[in-house]
């Protein structure tokens, strides 16, 4: 069956500028995850979504940094006003249920000239 | 709250040798474990688990890990390194019972020298 997707796959964007990922979770997976890689870095807790529940935003760095799940399926990040230190990869994963074996997507890479 | 440690940045091993690649977790109660490999330019792949019984998990392309109650860890093992297997592993851990999301340690360079 199809896998976590994500678009784009590169975005280039100017500091200053506004920028929408997008995620396509796996069928029927009710948790999807946010995070961000930076070069040789580790994985970086952005914000995770468990069904209808609250959000847990708790690693978003700052608030220019926003997301939404509509309809319990795919998911928007949006980086408002984006910074240099803002260029990093974004991976979304997605599992049955929150801290169920989680599937990553293959990332979206920012570049913030 | 829960947290992973991998000790080492980066291992380096010829190929064919056996390898190890460390990890050490802090949780409460029991813990559910995890390993992922991430390839170049790629997402994160999941490679094995441990959540009850035998403390030997079998995962993907010949890897496996141990469960140590005792010593807190979760090593990920390979008898015969392949060059293929260079990639960037990651360990993971959360607590048994409940929904939260996984906590995932820095991440351990491997790399196999022909």
């Amino acid at each position: 069956g199809a896998g976590v997707s994500q678009s784009p796959s590169n975005k280039v964007t100017e500091k200053g500028k506004d920028v929408e990922l997008r995620c396509d979770p796996i069928s029927g997976h009710t948790a999807l995850y946010w995070y961000r890689q930076s070069l040789g870095q580790g994985l970086e807790f952005l914000i995770y979504f468990q069904g209808n529940s609250a959000p847990d935003k708790s690693g978003l760095p700052s608030d220019r940094f926003s997301a939404e799940r509509t309809g319990g399926s795919v998911s928007t990040l949006t980086i408002q006003r984006t910074q240099q230190e803002d260029s990093a990869v974004y991976l979304c994963a997605s599992s049955l249920v929150a801290g169920d074996t989680q599937y990553f997507g293959p990332g979206t890479r920012l570049t913030v000239l | 709250a829960q947290s992973v440690a991998q000790p080492e940045d980066q291992v380096n091993v010829a190929e064919g040798n056996p390898l190890t690649v460390k990890c050490t977790y802090s949780v409460s109660g029991n813990p559910y474990l995890f390993w992922y490999v991430q390839y170049p330019n790629r997402g994160l792949q999941f490679l094995l688990k441990y959540i009850t019984g035998d403390n030997l998990v079998k995962g993907s392309y010949g890897f496996e890990a141990e469960f140590n109650k005792s010593q807190t860890s979760f090593h990920l093992k390979k008898p015969s390194a392949l060059v293929s297997d260079s990639a960037l592993y990651f360990c993971a851990v959360r607590p048994a019972g409940g929904n939260t999301p996984l906590v995932f340690g820095k991440g351990t360079r491997l790399s196999v020298i022909a």
